[in-house]
């Protein structure tokens, strides 16, 4: 049972940039929820999809957004990159639903020079 | 708005002592509360997880007990080997939806 991937691992980008992170869920899962880990500190709520639609929004700017495709899988975007979005970003599926627990991805690092 | 607090860290213990690990929470309702763990350059293991007050979670000689008359959910082990070395995470879900808030995690380095 494939748990939660993500893609890249890591990437290099510079200010002013726009860029796309994958996620596929775990096998059977129907939500998907984005978070950014800082060096050093816990990871921070961006956005939950579910059903294709952006359902829960944490205190990010509009620079973030993402998308749901029909095979739950999903995608960040973050447009004009600063040098403050560098960090670890985590994508954590589950099953939509009170109660269920996420599980996360390894996470793709990201480098804003 | 919800928050969670964890001891300062980083945690340095000598292989098969006790470990604590301290974790108090605000938030309204009635949140569940997570333990999640961090190896080095991976992402996040869910280590065991506690849904309503008194519950006990537990995983692999770890366990937290949900007390809410502290708002308190400390992770503990009787006896710690080097390759729980990693960063440990505690966390809430909100009552009336799933996002997850964390708090700053512990450094945990045991040394054989």
């Amino acid at each position: 049972d494939a748990g939660v991937t993500q893609s890249p691992t890591h990437l290099i980008k510079t200010r002013g940039q726009q860029v796309t992170l994958r996620c596929s869920p775990k096998s059977g899962h129907d939500t998907v929820s984005w978070y950014q880990q800082a060096l050093g500190q816990g990871p921070q709520f961006i956005f939950q999809y579910y059903e294709e639609e952006e359902r829960q929004r944490g205190n990010f700017p509009d620079r973030f957004s993402g998308h749901q495709f029909p095979n739950y899988s999903s995608e960040l975007n973050v447009n004009a990159l600063l040098l403050g979005d560098s960090a670890l970003y985590l994508c954590a599926s589950s099953l939509q639903g009170v109660g269920e627990t996420q599980y996360f991805g390894p996470g793709t690092r990201l480098l804003v020079l | 708005g919800d928050s969670v607090t964890q001891m300062e860290g980083p945690v340095t213990l000598s292989e098969e002592a006790f470990l604590t690990i301290n974790c108090t929470y605000t938030a309204t309702g009635y949140p569940s509360l997570f333990w999640y763990v961090q190896y080095p350059g991976e992402g996040l293991q869910l280590l065991l997880k506690a849904t309503k007050a008194d519950d006990k979670g537990s995983n692999k000689g770890f366990e937290a007990t949900y007390r809410k008359e502290t708002t308190s959910f400390h992770l503990e082990k009787g006896s710690v080997q080097v390759s729980d070395s990693a960063v440990y995470f505690c966390a809430l879900r909100e009552t009336s939806g799933s996002r997850l808030t964390f708090g700053e995690g512990t450094q945990l380095t045991v040394n054989p």
